[in-house]
């Protein structure tokens, strides 16, 4: 079992839809957590931390559940610029750290 | 303020030969790391600094993969002989002093090697 699982996608949906993304990780004495977007052959650029109490930055809101060892990104108004793929983080470690990513999930946003 | 500088962007060599990847972190940031990213895998974690000494060399995949980071500053990794499944995206990221896990990391643009 991979260390942190996301839906590859892709998931297709157009202009204004409300699109939803799933990450779940393995680890429980993970630490942090974070949404990053990576557009094609570009670097990953942070997006979002999220907060266990649930955060949210303008049309993007993201979750964290412990318990379940889940994490979520809800995009709402889709813009075409959303376009990219969407890369769950999660972080742990004691001294150093170390930074898992998941595989990303694609999203295309169509007019 | 700059950010994550890496050198080359791009680089192609022979199966065998010896490549070397730079990464310069954004200044004062006490934290590099590097990445690597094969063709259809996710990104993976190889290694962190705190300024000069290795924190964390886990994901190192083999003995022909060695990192520096003399004098705290920029930071090398060296593949020596390179192979085909090298092949992919290595990226190199910082972040400021103090707790690691909470702090934002900032990616460079990445080296890509295609070792033929």
């Amino acid at each position: 079992r991979k260390e942190v699982e996301q839906d590859p996608g892709p998931f297709n949906v157009p202009e204004g839809a409300t699109v939803a993304f799933n990450c779940t990780y393995s680890n429980s004495a993970s630490q942090s957590f974070f949404w990053y977007r990576q557009d094609c052959r570009k670097e990953p650029k942070l997006l979002m931390s999220v907060y266990s109490s649930g955060n949210e930055d303008g049309r993007f809101t993201a979750q964290l559940n412990r318990a379940s060892q889940y994490i979520s990104l809800l995009i709402r108004d889709s813009k075409l610029s959303d376009s990219a793929t969407y890369l769950c983080v999660v972080n742990y470690g004691t001294g150093g750290f170390k930074t898992i990513f998941g595989a990303g999930t694609r999203l295309f946003v169509k007019a | 303020e700059a950010g994550v500088t890496q050198f080359p962007s791009h680089s192609v060599i022979e199966k065998g030969q010896t490549v070397t990847l730079r990464c310069d972190p954004i200044s004062g940031h006490d934290n590099l790391y590097w990445y690597r990213r094969v063709m259809g895998k996710e990104i993976k974690f190889l290694l962190h600094f705190v300024k000069e000494s290795k924190q964390d060399e886990s994901g190192m995949p083999n003995n022909r993969f060695l990192a520096e980071r003399t004098g705290g500053t920029y930071s090398t990794l060296k593949v020596q002989p390179a192979e085909l499944e090298d092949s992919g995206v290595y990226f190199c990221a910082s972040s400021p002093t103090g707790q690691g896990w909470g702090n934002t990391i900032y990616f460079g643009e990445g080296s890509w090697l295609t070792v033929v």
